[in-house]
C-alpha cells in the first residue's frame, strides 16, 4: 500500500529547533516530489514547499523561504521539515503529501497531491 | 488572503446538488491544472479531482470537476451527510513559482 507516515506530535518552546519526518512506503520514494502543507488552527491549507528526493532539488513558497528547510534521505525513504528557531506562530498541523507532476523533473507541472500523511501537530508555547 | 478565491460556505439538502467555485488568474488556474481536496474535520485532506476533471480510483462519480479560463468548479450531486467537509482547490502559480490553495469552502448538508 502506498502511504506516507509522519512522526508524532511535538510540544516545543519558542527558540527551540525541530525536525519532523515523513516516511514513504509502497513506491519508489526517489521518483516523486514530496510537498509540505501547513494548516494553522481553524484555518485553511498553505503550500510550503516541495522536494524531489532523487536529487534533493527543493522549491519554497515565498511565504516560507528562509523560515524552514525541506530535505530528503533516499536511503530511508524519508522527507523532513525543519526549523532552527521556532515561534509561537509555527503552531499548526503539518502534512506531507506526494506532489504529482506530468513531467517528473518539473514541480510546476503539478496536477494533484494523491497521497497524504496523517499530519504532525506542532505546538509552540512558553 | 489566498491567491485562489472560494466561497467560505455552501449548503444544500441531502440528495441535492451543489457547486463550489475557485477563482484565480492567468498566472495560476489559467495556465495550470486544478485539483480539489476534501477534508473532513480532524483528518488529512483527500484528493477528489486531479488534472481539472479526473477522479482518482475510489472517488464516486457524484464528484466532478471543470475548468474554464481562470476559474474552476467542483460539483457534487446526490449529497450525503458524509459529504459535510471542507473543500479546497489547488494549483501551481507561475508568478510565485509555488503551489497555492484556495481558502476553503465549508459544505453543510442540511
Amino acid at each position: 500500500e502506498v502511504q506516507l507516515v509522519q512522526s508524532g506530535a511535538e510540544v516545543k518552546k519558542p527558540g527551540d529547533s525541530l525536525k519532523i519526518s515523513c516516511e514513504a512506503f509502497g513506491y519508489t520514494f526517489a521518483n516523486y516530489w514530496i510537498a509540505w502543507v501547513r494548516q494553522m488552527p481553524g484555518k485553511g491549507l498553505e503550500w510550503m514547499g516541495v522536494i524531489y528526493p532523487g536529487d534533493s532539488a527543493a522549491r519554497y513558497s515565498p511565504s516560507f523561504q528562509g523560515q524552514v528547510t525541506i530535505s530528503a534521505d533516499k536511503s530511508t525513504s524519508t522527507a523532513h521539515l525543519q526549523w532552527s528557531s521556532l515561534k509561537a506562530s509555527d503552531t499548526a498541523i503539518y502534512y506531507c503529501a506526494r506532489h504529482r507532476t506530468t513531467i517528473t523533473s518539473r514541480p510546476d507541472y503539478f496536477f494533484g497531491m494523491d497521497v497524504w500523511g496523517q499530519g504532525t501537530t506542532l505546538t509552540v508555547s512558553s | 488572503q489566498s491567491v485562489l478565491t472560494q466561497p467560505p460556505s455552501v449548503s444544500a439538502a441531502p440528495g441535492q446538488k451543489v457547486t463550489i467555485s475557485c477563482s484565480g488568474s492567468s498566472s495560476n488556474i489559467g495556465n495550470n491544472y486544478v485539483s480539489w481536496y476534501q477534508q473532513v474535520p480532524g483528518t488529512a485532506p483527500k484528493l477528489l479531482i486531479s488534472e481539472n476533471k479526473k477522479r482518482p480510483s475510489g472517488i464516486p462519480d457524484r464528484f466532478s470537476g471543470s475548468k474554464s479560463g481562470t476559474s474552476a468548479t467542483l460539483g457534487i450531486t446526490g449529497l450525503l451527510p458524509g459529504d459535510e467537509a471542507d473543500y479546497y482547490c489547488g494549483t501551481w502559480d507561475n508568478s510565485l513559482s509555488a503551489g497555492v490553495f484556495g481558502g476553503g469552502t465549508k459544505l453543510t448538508v442540511l
